[in-house]
């Protein structure tokens, strides 16, 4: 049972334009939403999070959208260059300690130059 | 430095020859946790720590087992492994587990073959 949908599966993406990737969960009990970045070769590393009690977070170039409604929230990468070019998850999980993330399957992003 | 190590990064094995790879941390973080990452199927959690001598299962355990002897370490098991566990893992380690006042911090991976 996948309980966190992200697509699309790969993305490209001219350098200067929007990427947007999007996210959907069934458990309505989640409230911790973290987007985590991942460069070949590398681990993931935590890009921005965000909690169900406000709509949209933004950190430079990088924002969260966020629909509690239709249960679904979003990352948008504005001005894509091609450092940004990487495999992006999104997760979900209850906010208190010890529980799990659960995570989408991961987009593939490449930005062209 | 604050890190997440694991050991080996890379290796190739046979069926059924027991391996371990370990991880280990520097944060003095209590959860500690297993991942693969497998193409179109993203990261599953295979098992997590709460803390020394306390850990469970996550969503695919089959085939693996852990121990937490001391809070720094947690290797990953394969008694006997087979050719469905060729994956890349991921150790990671935050204070809590996945909450909004916390980071989980990864490991390199660890690439598996099983031959």
């Amino acid at each position: 049972q996948q309980q966190v949908k992200q697509s699309p599966q790969s993305l490209i993406v001219q350098k200067g334009g929007i990427s947007i990737i999007n996210c959907a969960y069934e458990n309505t009990a989640f409230d911790y939403f973290p987007w985590y970045q991942q460069f070949p070769g590398k681990g993931p590393a935590l890009l921005i999070a965000i909690r169900p009690d406000v709509s949209e977070k933004k950190e430079g170039r990088f924002t969260i959208s966020f629909n509690k409604s239709a249960k679904q929230f979003s990352l948008h990468i504005m001005d894509s260059q091609p450092g940004d070019s990487a495999t992006y998850f999104c997760a979900a999980s209850i906010d208190q300690a010890g529980t799990a993330l659960i995570f989408g399957k991961g987009t593939t992003l490449s930005v062209s130059s | 430095e604050a890190q997440v190590t694991q050991n080996p990064r890379y290796l190739i094995t046979v069926t059924g020859k027991k391996l371990t790879v370990t991880c280990s941390q520097n944060m003095n973080h209590e959860y500690m946790s297993w991942y693969r990452q497998d193409p179109g199927l993203g990261l599953r959690q295979i098992y997590y720590s709460m803390n020394v001598e306390v850990t469970d299962k996550g969503d695919v355990p089959e085939g693996y087992k852990v121990s937490r002897k001391e809070k720094r370490n947690f290797p990953l098991i394969l008694e006997s492994p087979s050719p469905n566990q060729t994956s890349l893992y991921f150790c990671a380690s935050s204070l809590t587990g996945g909450t909004s006042t916390d980071t989980q911090y990864f490991g390199p991976g660890t690439r598996l073959t099983v031959l």
